[in-house]
C-alpha cells in the first residue's frame, strides 16, 4: 500500500495534556501534510512540512520529519475538548500528482 | 469563497438506483479530486481531474462508477446501478497549482444504499 500509517490508531487523553501522533511512509516524498477530521465533517488541512524540513510550528502544533526513517510525528500542545477529531497524515510521494492518505488517529481529549 | 460545496449531503436510495453526487471546487482550482470513506477502508482516491481532464481513475471500483467534469467549477460522480457495498462518505476535494499542496475538502455526501 502506498498509504501512510497512523500510529497510534487511537488516543484518549485529558484536557491540558499533549498528544503526540506519528505517521509513516514508505516512498521518498515532497511533502507531508496533517488533516484533522471531525466527526461527520470533511479533512481540513492543518500544517504542510517540506522534504527538506525537519520540524515545523503553528500555533499548539509541532510537526517532525525524519526522511531517513520515513517517519513523521504530530504533537499538540495544552490539548483542548475542541481538539476531540481524527487526525491524517498525507504524503506527496515523488513522481505522483496527488496525496496518498493515512489510516488516521482518533483523539479524544476528555474535558 | 464558499468553500468547496457538494451536494446532497446525505443520499439514501435503493439497490439498483442511479446515483449522482455533484461538487463545485473553490474557483481558480485547476485540481480537482473525488474520494471515497469507510471504517474498513479508510480515505480511498477515487480519481482526479486536472484543468477538467481526467488525470487518473485507477482508484475507481467497478465500470459502475463513473466521473465527469463539464467544466471547472462542476464535477458529478455517478454510480449506476448502485450496491449497498457503495455505502460511503464520498469526499470532493480541490487544489490549485499542483497535486501535491493543500486540498480543501468539501463537507462530504453520507451515501446508503439499502
Amino acid at each position: 500500500s502506498q498509504q501512510g500509517e497512523e500510529d497510534p490508531q487511537a488516543l484518549s487523553i485529558q484536557e491540558g495534556e499533549n498528544a503526540t501522533m506519528n505517521c509513516s511512509y514508505k516512498t521518498s516524498i515532497n511533502n507531508l501534510q496533517w488533516y484533522r477530521q471531525n466527526s461527520g465533517r470533511g479533512l481540513v488541512h492543518l500544517i504542510l512540512i517540506r522534504s527538506n524540513e525537519r520540524e515545523k510550528h503553528s500555533g499548539r502544533l509541532r510537526v517532525t520529519l525524519d526522511t531517513s526513517k520515513k517517519s513523521s510525528s504530530l504533537l499538540i500542545t495544552a490539548s483542548r475538548a475542541a481538539d476531540t477529531a481524527s487526525y491524517f497524515c498525507a504524503t506527496a510521494q515523488t513522481g505522483a500528482n496527488n496525496l496518498f492518505f493515512g489510516t488516521g488517529t482518533r483523539l479524544t481529549v476528555i474535558p | 469563497d464558499a468553500g468547496v460545496i457538494q451536494s446532497p449531503r446525505h443520499e439514501v436510495t435503493e439497490m439498483g438506483q442511479e446515483v449522482t453526487l455533484r461538487c463545485k471546487p473553490i474557483s481558480g482550482h485547476d485540481y480537482l479530486f473525488w474520494y471515497r470513506q469507510t471504517m474498513m477502508r479508510g480515505l480511498e482516491l477515487l480519481i482526479y481531474f486536472n484543468n477538467n481532464v481526467p488525470i487518473d481513475d485507477s482508484g475507481m471500483p467497478e465500470d459502475r462508477f463513473s466521473a465527469k467534469m463539464p467544466n471547472a467549477s462542476f464535477s458529478t460522480l455517478k454510480i449506476q446501478p448502485s450496491e449497498p457495498r457503495d455505502s460511503a462518505v464520498y469526499f470532493c476535494a480541490s487544489s490549485f497549482g499542483l497535486a501535491g499542496v493543500e486540498q480543501f475538502f468539501g463537507p462530504g455526501t453520507r451515501l446508503t444504499v439499502l
